[in-house]
């Protein structure tokens, strides 16, 4: 069983256009994270939600907005996509906020903006 | 802020070389430490990872890091690669600098291991 599952794999679209990727985790896990690996494989997070509240929310342009309808689930949805949106999108997660915790990391969602 | 330098950007070696992966990190009043595995068009896997005690930590597919508070620095080893061992590997901190850290990892640049037969 796949532990944490993001939908789509890849996502090709326009400029301008208006797009969500979703996420799932069957761990158990109050904690979920969204991280954004660009051309040069950086991995930087963008947000962290813990039992459905929003708890890091790093320098992202507020086009991107996540949302988290329940514990297992962090969803994030980018407006009018730019060309500089162009990453590979991961979805995390794990059993807390505690810095010692493990992350669980998804297979990414390769985001093409043309 | 904390910062994670992977000294190597792509490391070549053949099969059944010993490999190591440089990794130094900024001095925290706390931190714990993790190698990443990411394979090709794949998420990231968890190697190992060094919370406290021991400083030489065992993970996964015969890899080991030793941790040393001195020289700030965290390198992933491994005695004998295998082709199937190509593959970026991610260096990462997560530390509590005054204030909860509330799990942000903070990554290394990544390094290229190539293994050639």
């Amino acid at each position: 069983d796949t532990a944490v599952s993001q939908t789509p794999k890849y996502l090709v679209t326009q400029m301008g256009n208006d797009k969500s990727i979703k996420c799932e985790q069957n761990l158990g896990h109050d904690t979920m994270y969204w991280y954004k690996q660009d051309s040069k494989k950086f991995l930087k997070i963008m947000f962290s939600y813990n039992n459905k509240e929003l708890i890091i929310n790093e320098t992202v342009p507020n086009r991107f907005s996540p949302k988290s309808p329940d514990k297992a689930h962090l969803n994030l949805h980018i407006n009018s996509l730019e060309l500089g949106d162009s990453a590979v999108y991961f979805c995390a997660s794990s059993p807390g906020t505690g810095s010692h915790n493990e992350q669980f990391f998804g297979p990414g969602t390769r985001l093409t903006v043309l | 802020a904390q910062s994670v330098t992977q000294l190597d950007s792509q490391v070549p070696v053949f099969e059944e070389a010993p490999v190591e992966l440089r990794c130094n990190y900024s001095s925290s009043v706390s931190v714990y430490l993790f190698w990443y595995v990411q394979y090709p068009n794949q998420g990231l896997q968890l190697l190992l990872k060094y919370l406290s005690g021991s400083t030489l930590v065992k993970g996964i597919n015969g890899f080991e890091a030793e941790f040393n508070k001195s020289q700030t620095s965290f390198h992933l080893r491994k005695p004998s690669v295998h082709i199937s061992d190509t593959a970026e590997y991610f260096c990462a901190a997560n530390g509590n600098a005054g204030g909860t850290s509330y799990g942000k990892l903070t990554f290394g640049q990544g390094t290229i291991l190539t293994v050639h037969p």
